[in-house]
């Protein structure tokens, strides 16, 4: 069984500063790692992803996320937030390979708010 | 850019009513999923279909669902008899391929399905 908790429902930085958002995963087999953005009447769109490579991933818009095994955890960040990265950010789970290859499981959501 | 288009954006739906939500995967990908999210809840995994059977099924896919593919084109979730508890936003994905090797899942906008 696979279960991703994403602490903090609402996150608010102000524009230039950091932006942290947490999650953490269970899983008993090795996962894949993803975190997904939606924007207000959008779909979920794939910001980056950990596949079993490189343990710090890069993705669009400059966020990027360390997969920590220690830590069974996933953070995204980003140095310098812009007005435009206010959206909802979802980390997912996928076990990699089983027979459950292709489910995606989700944590609850958090909604980032950049202030001016 | 191809995308995954889904129609309608919102249906809304007398209790007890059948209810179909459309999607169009994006052309020449092979796995297609339906997702779901209650409000205020996690975007929750309902289906994936392959090879016009179902894959895989989430306990909340009951007898009430049902997925089609009926041409070449279009992927639809069919809710025979809906429930008030049926009020999500549900989202269709499709991806190249699933198996080993991950592939990424493209998202539609998502349609708001109301039951009143």
């Amino acid at each position: 069984a696979q279960s991703v908790t994403q602490l903090g429902s609402h996150v608010s930085v102000s524009e230039g500063a950091l932006v942290l958002l947490r999650c953490n995963y269970s899983s008993s087999v090795p996962p894949y790692l993803f975190w997904y953005v939606q924007y207000p009447n959008q779909g979920l769109q794939l910001l980056l992803k950990y596949t079993s490579a490189a343990t710090l991933v890069k993705g669009i818009n400059g966020f990027e996320a360390e997969f920590k095994k220690s830590e069974t955890s996933f953070h995204l960040t980003k140095p310098s937030a812009h007005m435009s990265d206010a959206a909802e950010y979802f980390c997912a789970v996928m076990p990699a390979g089983g027979t459950s290859y292709g489910k995606l499981t989700f944590g609850q959501g958090t909604i980032l708010t950049v202030h001016p | 850019e191809p995308e995954v288009t889904q129609t309608p954006s919102h249906q809304v739906t007398q209790m007890g009513q059948e209810v179909i939500l459309r999607c169009v995967p994006i052309s020449n990908h092979l796995y297609f999923y339906w997702y779901r999210q209650i409000l205020g809840q996690k975007v929750e995994f309902l289906v994936s279909f392959y090879n016009n059977e179902i894959s895989e099924k989430s306990e909340i896919f009951d007898d009430q669902f049902s997925v089609e593919r009926p041409d070449g084109s279009n992927f639809t979730l069919k809710i025979r008899s809906t429930k008030l508890e049926d009020s999500a936003m549900y989202f269709c994905a499709s991806s190249k391929t699933s198996g080993t090797s991950w592939n990424e899942q493209f998202f539609g906008p998502g349609t708001r399905l109301t039951v009143l």
